[in-house]
């Protein structure tokens, strides 16, 4: 599996955008990239995945350069609600044995 | 639709004594399932990843055990635990025939709160 390296921690204020970068160097052909979010005391939960280029949706975007050896998170006009811990992890799809290895992931602090 | 049901919720237990944590999942069929945990202020440890029946993979050494009697209960036990087995853990599912609407998503349960003292 692809090792993962992200930021401990991120501070930001309400309203702001908030970009987390996750380097994956050894990322392999098949491989997803995929972020969750985990609130305290919950399970994680999926916030978006990608392969390459540019993905949004309404909670998320992630942008993957060409070379895909690293992936970035953002998120617009932060809350906080979205004070939370969010795991970038890399791997194949489901169907092809992806154990869901999490790392430490970055933890996010909005402040008012 | 798909659920995942994961209890007790709490649980304080001595150290010796043994545990089981139950897993069941609902909505789906051949599902992967997984058990973590997760120490105060740290990332989730993968402990155990099945992708079918007696089909049980052990990530971590250690004094607990997985067993997977149906397609959609999963359950871990200890005979003995011990004081670092306190912590948070967590039963996830994944689709394991590819018919989720994204390839790497897998949803998890409310968690169990571990206290051994």
């Amino acid at each position: 599996l692809a090792k993962t390296t992200q930021p401990i921690s991120m501070d930001s204020y309400e309203g702001q955008e908030v970009n987390i970068t996750c380097s994956h160097n050894n990322i392999a052909t098949n491989d997803y990239i995929t972020w969750y979010q985990q609130f305290p005391s919950q399970g994680p939960r999926f916030i978006i995945q990608g392969y390459k280029t540019k993905v949004t949706n309404e909670v998320a975007s992630l942008f993957i350069p060409a070379d895909r050896k690293s992936s970035t998170l953002s998120l617009p006009r932060v809350s906080l609600s979205d004070t939370a811990v969010y795991y970038c992890l890399v791997g194949p799809s489901m169907e092809y044995g992806n154990k869901l290895v999490f790392g430490a992931g970055t933890i996010l602090r909005v402040k008012s | 639709s798909q659920t995942i049901h994961q209890w007790p919720a709490t649980l304080v237990q001595p150290v010796g004594s043994p545990l089981s944590l139950e897993c069941t999942v609902e909505g789906t069929s051949n599902p992967n399932l997984y058990w973590y945990r997760q120490a105060a202020g740290r990332g989730l440890q993968l402990l155990f990843y099945s992708i079918g029946i007696d089909q049980i993979s052990s990530e971590v050494p250690q004094n607990l055990s997985a067993s997977r009697p149906q397609d959609r209960q999963f359950i871990l036990s200890s005979k003995k635990l011990l004081l670092s087995d306190s912590g948070f853990y967590l039963c996830a599912w994944s689709s394991g025939t590819g018919g989720a609407l994204v390839d790497t998503e897998a949803f998890f349960g409310q968690g169990t709160r571990l206290t051994v003292v």
